[in-house]
C-alpha cells in the first residue's frame, strides 16, 4: 500500500515565523501535491511537483514556496506565517501516467498561526 | 477555468440509497474522480469515470455524462460508516502532472 506521511498532525506557530511542512511518500511517485483545506472551500491546490526539482504553482501559491530535492520528499514552506494561513494542509502523491487518476493523501497537518 | 458544484449537505437513513451530484463547467477534462473523507481523516479515492456511463464498485457507483456536464456518486445500502464528506474532482486537459480541481465537497450524514 502507498503510504504518504506528514511530519506533524498538529502545529502551532506565531505570526512571522518560518514554517516547514514535510511530506514523504514511499511508492516512488513522480507527482506530489500540496493542498489546503478550509471549511466550505474544499481542497485548493497550493503547489505541485511533477519530478525532482520541478515545481509549478497551483491556484493559491501566494505566501508559500516548496522544495523537492528528493523524489520521495516534498516540503511546503511558509516564509512568514500569517493568521490567514491557519488551515489544514494535505499532501498527496500520484504515479505519473497511471490510467486511474488516483491521488494518495497524507493524514494532514492542522496548522494554527497565532 | 474550471468550477465544480456539489450540494453542501445531504442526509439519508441507514439502508437507503443516496445520490450526490456534481455539475461542472470546464472546457475539457480527462475524467471525473470521487473521493471520500471522514472527519479528521485523509481523502481516499473512490472511483474514476473516464468515459460516459456508470462505473460500479460494490455499494458505490459513479456516473458521468459529458454532454450534460454532470456526474454523480450513488451510494446504496447506506451504512453509518458512510457518513463523511465526498468530493468530485476533474483533471483539466492540458494540465501538468495530474493537476486537478476539486469541488467544495458534500457532507453526507447517515441517520439510524
Amino acid at each position: 500500500d502507498v503510504k504518504v506521511t506528514q511530519s506533524s498532525r498538529y502545529l502551532v506557530k506565531r505570526t512571522g515565523e518560518k514554517v516547514f511542512l514535510e511530506c514523504v511518500q514511499d511508492m516512488d511517485h513522480e507527482n506530489m501535491f500540496w493542498y489546503r483545506q478550509d471549511p466550505g472551500l474544499g481542497l485548493r491546490l497550493i503547489y505541485f511537483s511533477y519530478d525532482v526539482k520541478m515545481k509549478e504553482k497551483g491556484d493559491i501559491p501566494e505566501g508559500y514556496s516548496v522544495s523537492r530535492e528528493k523524489k520521495e520528499r516534498f516540503s511546503l514552506i511558509l516564509e512568514s506565517a500569517s493568521t490567514n494561513q491557519t488551515s489544514m494542509y494535505l499532501c498527496a502523491s500520484r504515479l505519473e501516467g497511471a490510467i486511474w487518476y488516483e491521488q494518495y493523501f497524507g493524514p494532514g497537518t492542522r496548522l494554527t498561526v497565532t | 477555468g474550471q468550477s465544480l458544484e456539489q450540494p453542501s449537505e445531504v442526509t439519508a437513513v441507514e439502508g437507503a440509497i443516496v445520490q450526490i451530484n456534481c455539475t461542472y463547467q470546464t472546457s475539457g477534462f480527462y475524467g471525473l474522480s470521487w473521493y471520500q473523507q471522514h472527519d479528521g481523516g485523509a481523502p481516499t479515492f473512490l472511483s474514476y469515470n473516464a468515459l460516459d456511463g456508470l462505473e460500479e464498485t460494490g455499494r458505490f457507483s459513479s456516473f458521468l455524462s459529458r454532454s450534460d456536464s454532470y456526474g454523480y456518486l450513488l451510494l446504496q445500502e447506506l451504512q453509518m460508516k458512510d457518513s463523511a464528506s465526498y468530493f468530485c474532482a476533474v483533471r483539466p486537459v492540458g494540465t501538468n502532472a495530474g493537476k486537478s480541481t476539486f469541488g467544495d465537497g458534500t457532507t453526507l450524514t447517515v441517520k439510524p
